[in-house]
């Protein structure tokens, strides 16, 4: 059973602490996205990897978030220093880029004292 | 950009009745229009979707119409069970990078 795994699936950390999120892909997609959810956002797309070059990341905070494929099976998402308003719900998907569709993970719940 | 707007926010059935959601959206170029169902602790699952060329696709209990002319698009679920209560999600986005845009969520409360 194919599934985007993510790491850690909590975390609670304290403020100006650096946090580093992990996605593992579905086998074979070459698509990878990163998104947040908040109750007052909703789903917010932060970075979009394809063949793990990144295409769009205009969503992303540029001087505290980075995101990273170091290799096809793994996609990181890193805050450094972290806040408050960072505490969210982050989710990886991966897809393939001949099709539309996007299999989320379980997601990372991060609160940032 | 495109923008999408889902209603209701909450709907609150009993079991065995139908629900609706529905979805607009302003891009005329998009044409594909995926519903994601969320549950508590989870991430959301793809249930459902409908590419533009096409008006209206099943899959057993739930069911997603596409208007293009009037862009707005909608989820019916018959014959609701307890398992069904979850938060839906609808989304728009177009061919080439496919990054979709979501609706904020409608929160589906089947009661037994």
């Amino acid at each position: 059973d194919a599934r985007v795994t993510q790491t850690p699936r909590h975390k609670v950390t304290e403020m100006g602490q650096e946090v580093t999120m992990r996605c593992q892909p579905i086998l074979g997609h070459n698509t990878v996205f990163w998104y947040r959810q908040t109750m007052m956002q909703g789903l917010e797309l932060l970075a979009y990897f394809r063949n793990r070059a990144p295409l769009d990341d205009s969503g992303m905070p540029k001087d505290r978030f980075s995101a990273e494929m170091p290799d096809a099976t793994l996609a990181t998402l890193k805050i450094q220093p972290s806040e408050p308003r960072d505490s969210a719900v982050y989710f990886c998907a991966s897809g393939l880029s001949t099709l539309p569709e996007q299999y989320f993970g379980p997601g990372t719940r991060l609160t940032v004292t | 950009g495109e923008n999408v707007e889902q209603h209701p926010s909450t709907l609150s059935v009993q079991e065995g009745d139908s629900a609706v959601i529905k979805c607009t959206y302003s891009d005329s170029a998009s044409n594909y229009f995926p519903w994601y169902k969320q549950e508590l602790g989870k991430g959301p699952q793809l249930i459902i979707d409908i590419r533009s060329n096409v008006g209206e696709k099943k899959d057993q209990r739930i069911a997603v119409t596409l208007n293009k002319t009037a862009k707005h698009f909608s989820l019916h679920i018959t014959e609701t069970q307890p398992e069904d209560s979850a938060v839906y999600f609808c989304a728009a986005s177009k061919g080439g990078s496919y990054i979709p845009t979501f609706g904020r969520g409608t929160s589906l409360i089947v009661h037994p």
